[in-house]
């Protein structure tokens, strides 16, 4: 059972427009979301996080909203570059209790189009 | 600052052998995370340290597999006898208590042939 999905396999942008990435949990025990972002060979890097006490955390280019009460949050790239083609992982932890592993979802590939 | 050092960065091996993975987490940080990557499951939790004593290996596949961390600076991930289906990308992360941040090594690619 996946605590934390990513139900978009892939997802195809043009340049310069907003990349939307997705993502559900169903562990309400979870209070610290994180994306990940994936070159091929290499291994995931830190992108934002988000607290489960905000809704919005804006680092440059990167956005991530939190909807408890939905339990889904998303990642917004604006304006999506070349670069910014990679898979990215959306991850969950409770930092609370005893409950501290960080559990990822499947991923989505992202590629943006010229 | 060195982060994340895994080794070896590709293994291939036959059915039936032993194989060792290893993982040197960033220092000062109090957890260690053994993932798996394959393109059906994407990224699963094998097993995760605090404070070097394992906390929840729940995720390991079966007993074929093992992991183990004899102290802060260095973690074994074991896979005896190892077959085909383990073929994957085996990460190691390292995290501190006060961030909910993984730092990951580059992955060991195994291939069990």
């Amino acid at each position: 059972d996946q605590q934390v999905k990513q139900n978009s396999p892939s997802l195809s942008v043009q340049e310069g427009r907003i990349s939307i990435l997705n993502c559900d949990y169903t562990n309400s025990m979870f209070d610290y979301f994180l994306w990940y972002k994936k070159y091929p060979a290499e291994g995931p890097t830190f992108l934002i996080s988000i607290s489960s006490i905000k809704d919005k955390n804006e680092d440059g280019r990167f956005t991530v909203f939190l909807n408890k009460s939905a339990k889904h949050l998303s990642l917004h790239i604006v304006p999506s570059q070349p670069g910014d083609s990679a898979v990215y992982f959306c991850a969950a932890r409770g930092l609370r209790g005893r409950d501290d592993k960080i559990i990822f979802g499947k991923g989505t590939r992202l590629h943006i189009l010229p | 600052d060195a982060g994340v050092i895994q080794s070896p960065r590709h293994e291939v091996t036959e059915m039936g052998q032993e194989v060792t993975l290893r993982c040197k987490p960033i220092s000062g940080h109090d957890y260690l995370f053994w993932y798996r990557q394959t393109m059906m499951r994407g990224l699963e939790l094998l097993i995760y340290f605090n404070n070097n004593v394992p906390i929840d290996d729940s995720g390991m596949p079966e007993d074929r597999f093992s992991a183990k961390m004899p102290n802060a600076s260095f973690s074994t991930l074991k896979i005896q006898p190892s077959e085909p289906r383990d073929s994957a990308v085996y990460f190691c992360a390292s995290s501190p208590r006060s961030t909910g941040e993984l730092f990951f090594g580059e992955g060991s690619r195994l291939t069990v042939l």
